[in-house]
């Protein structure tokens, strides 16, 4: 079955340090791969996504990922992270299990940012 | 314009009560789902409807109950809540065969007392 590990729970960083949140996943076909920010109490919007091609994908406010195979990872990068950066973020695997398209979510990293 | 909405942003009810939450999007999409965000912040997916047709159902109690009237809303009904039901519910929506990106409604937060 697929699956989807944010293996940190909770990460903090000062504002204007790098950040880089680790996502891996386990899906036997190419996946389709997600980023989603979520701020407090609102819904999720999309980052970035890689469906093929370039490995390294660019999305909003300044984020990007890049695709390896080798690893099973699909991890998301911010050269110089903002105080509005702090949010939940999730990464996620498009599906298909046969009947229908769907979203596989890990289970989140919490993103604090330090004046 | 709301891409996404749905209704109500926040609920509380008794246990036993049945509620419905709606959902509707504007976006022209085909496929329309109902995700499940827990108290630590999981999300799972419940069902999805593919032009008003059920596709996915995920292992869900029968106590849930989705219905869509056309392709451009989907409810959610729930009957005899428990306090497990607590959590925040999440429509989406995509267009299949298109980019499969989600896009999500601003969730509707149930908590069950």
């Amino acid at each position: 079955a697929q699956s989807v590990t944010q293996p940190d729970i909770h990460i903090t960083v000062s504002e204007g340090a790098s950040l880089e949140l680790r996502c891996n996943y386990s899906y036997g076909a190419t996946p389709y791969l997600f980023w989603y920010v979520q701020s407090p109490g609102q819904g999720l919007q999309l980052l970035l996504k890689y469906f093929s091609g370039d490995t390294l994908v660019q999305g909003i406010k300044g984020f990007e990922a890049e695709f390896k195979r080798s690893q099973s990872s699909f991890n998301l990068r911010k050269p110089s992270v903002h105080w509005s950066d702090a949010a939940e973020y999730f990464c996620a695997v498009d599906t298909n299990n046969n009947a229908g398209n769907m979203l596989t979510f890990g289970g989140g990293t919490r993103l604090m940012v330090k004046p | 314009d709301t891409a996404v909405s749905q209704t109500p942003k926040y609920l509380v009810t008794q246990m036993g009560n049945d509620k419905s939450i709606k959902c509707e999007q504007n976006l022209g999409h085909d496929t329309m789902y109902w995700y499940k965000q827990d108290s630590k912040k999981f999300l799972k997916i419940m069902f999805s409807y593919n032009n008003k047709e059920l596709i996915i159902n995920e292992t869900v109690p029968n106590r849930f109950s989705p219905k869509s009237p056309d392709k451009a809303h989907l409810n959610l009904h729930i009957n005899s809540l428990e306090l497990g039901d607590s959590a925040v519910y999440f429509c989406a929506s995509s267009q299949e065969l298109d980019s499969y990106e989600a896009f999500f409604g601003q969730g509707t937060r149930l908590t069950v007392v």
